[in-house]
């Protein structure tokens, strides 16, 4: 089975770097997605590690580590459009299907 | 714009009654997937297809079933309808095949009363 754990709620300030973890348990593994989700709003897709290391997009980074189960989502130089919910989520091997993590919810502060 | 789009976006039915959501893509892609989420719960597959007629379950699938006849449209429906689906359903289609990287519909808001 699979099963991801992420922290329920964070909040930061303007201009502050915020990370976001996400452990995972799964019996196979193809990579680690991460999605970000507005009030109101679709889920839209933000990055997704395939390998071991740092992927960088802009502000946002995403990290993994397959030796520890564990992932993260790196938001540096906040803005307040950036409240959101952002979610992890793995592919496992021999299959099409996303197990998506119960999401973390992001609130950023002037 | 990943061209998907859902219908109806708000529906209140009553419990007991069937329910059909709609999800149309423009992309020509294979695969399509129902979610529903639910405070607490995140995003929970329902259902979701590979190609014409071809349908395969998801961790949630009781009560739900789909049908694919066309490549550009994917149905959900609700038998007969009960308050525990009450929630907020989203349709999603992969990106070159990667289903990592899924593009969602708008949703489609569900009330059970």
């Amino acid at each position: 089975g699979q099963s991801l754990e992420q922290p329920s709620e964070v909040t930061a300030v303007e201009g502050a770097i915020v990370q976001i973890n996400c452990t995972y348990q799964t019996s196979g593994f193809y990579g680690l997605s991460w999605y970000q989700q507005h009030d109101g709003g679709a889920p839209t897709f933000l990055s997704y590690n395939a390998l071991d290391g740092l992927e960088e997009t802009g502000r946002f980074s995403s990290f993994l580590s397959r030796s520890d189960s564990y992932g993260y989502l790196l938001l540096q130089e906040l803005q307040m459009k950036d409240s959101a919910s952002y979610f992890c989520a793995v592919r496992g091997k021999n299959t099409d299907k996303l197990i998506f993590g119960t999401g973390t919810r992001l609130q950023v502060f002037p | 714009d990943a061209g998907i789009t859902q219908s109806p976006r708000h529906k209140v039915t009553e419990t007991g009654t069937p329910v059909t959501l709609r999800c149309h893509q423009t992309e020509n892609h294979r695969y399509m997937y129902w979610y529903r989420q639910d405070p607490g719960h995140g995003l929970r597959l329902i259902h979701y297809s590979y190609g014409v007629k071809d349908t395969d379950k998801g961790e949630v699938s009781d009560g739900y079933s789909v049908s694919r006849s066309k490549t550009e449209d994917f149905l959900l429906t609700l038998e007969s309808a009960t308050s525990s689906q009450t929630s907020v359903y989203f349709c999603a289609i992969t990106a070159g095949g990667l289903s990592y990287e899924q593009y969602f519909g708008p949703g489609t808001r569900l009330t059970v009363t």
